[in-house]
């Protein structure tokens, strides 16, 4: 069966420092890749989402980054990171084809950036 | 504009009562809907999926029913449970692409005993 697995859970980080959050996804071929945020009160907005290695497409302009080092790795990160990174991070995945696939959600990491 | 509007923000249920949720969609074009829960500090979890043709899906206590005309959707819990306390997340596939999901803010359900 398919797992997906986001680390870390949360994680606390004083603004310009780096950060790196990481999903790994077993149990599946050529998946698609997600990077959500949701803000308190927010549904969640799609940052960064992947079809392939190396292939990263960027849904809003912002502070992030996305990589895609290996079929099944999605890595979110940034260079410096301002308090409004804060919030609840959600890689996710889905089958390649059709109008019905299931998106699978990772656990989140709860950002924090003091 | 593509928006998924979600009502009331915030219900308080008793334990064993029903209740139902809303979704209101403007997404286009319009490919499915789907009802997740989110539990507290984790990630969403699907609870049904609704294409154009389906009117009613059953998953154990919760019935979710689709108006493609007026594009509307309800979640319908039934006889609930303190662990049906989360959010309930509405959330429309648009046709075509790389899986292109709006989500809407949720309904946060908090069932008391």
């Amino acid at each position: 069966s398919q797992t997906i697995h986001q680390w870390p859970a949360t994680l606390v980080q004083p603004v310009g420092s780096p950060l790196s959050l990481e999903c790994t996804v077993e149990g599946t071929s050529n998946p698609n890749l997600y990077w959500y945020r949701q803000a308190a009160g927010r549904g969640l907005q799609l940052l960064f989402y992947s079809v392939g290695i190396g292939q990263i497409s960027s849904e809003v302009p912002q502070n992030l980054s996305a990589s895609r080092p290996q079929d099944r790795q999605f890595i979110l990160s940034s260079k410096k990171l301002l308090l409004s990174d804060s919030g609840f991070y959600l890689c996710a995945w889905s089958v390649r084809q059709g109008e019905r696939t299931e998106a699978f959600f990772g656990q989140g990491t709860r950002l924090t950036v003091v | 504009k593509n928006q998924v509007e979600q009502s009331p923000q915030s219900l308080i249920i008793l334990e064993g009562k029903n209740c139902t949720l809303q979704c209101n969609y403007t997404v286009s074009p319009f490919s499915n809907l789907r009802w997740y829960k989110q539990d507290t500090g984790r990630g969403p979890v699907s609870l049904t999926i609704m294409t154009f043709s389906e009117n009613t899906k059953s998953n154990g206590r919760y019935t979710a029913t689709l108006d493609a005309d007026t594009k509307q959707s309800s979640l319908h819990i039934t006889a609930s449970q303190l662990s049906d306390s989360a959010s309930y997340i509405c959330v429309v596939r648009r046709s075509g692409g790389y899986n292109k999901l709006i989500f809407g803010a949720g309904t946060r359900l908090a069932v008391h005993p």
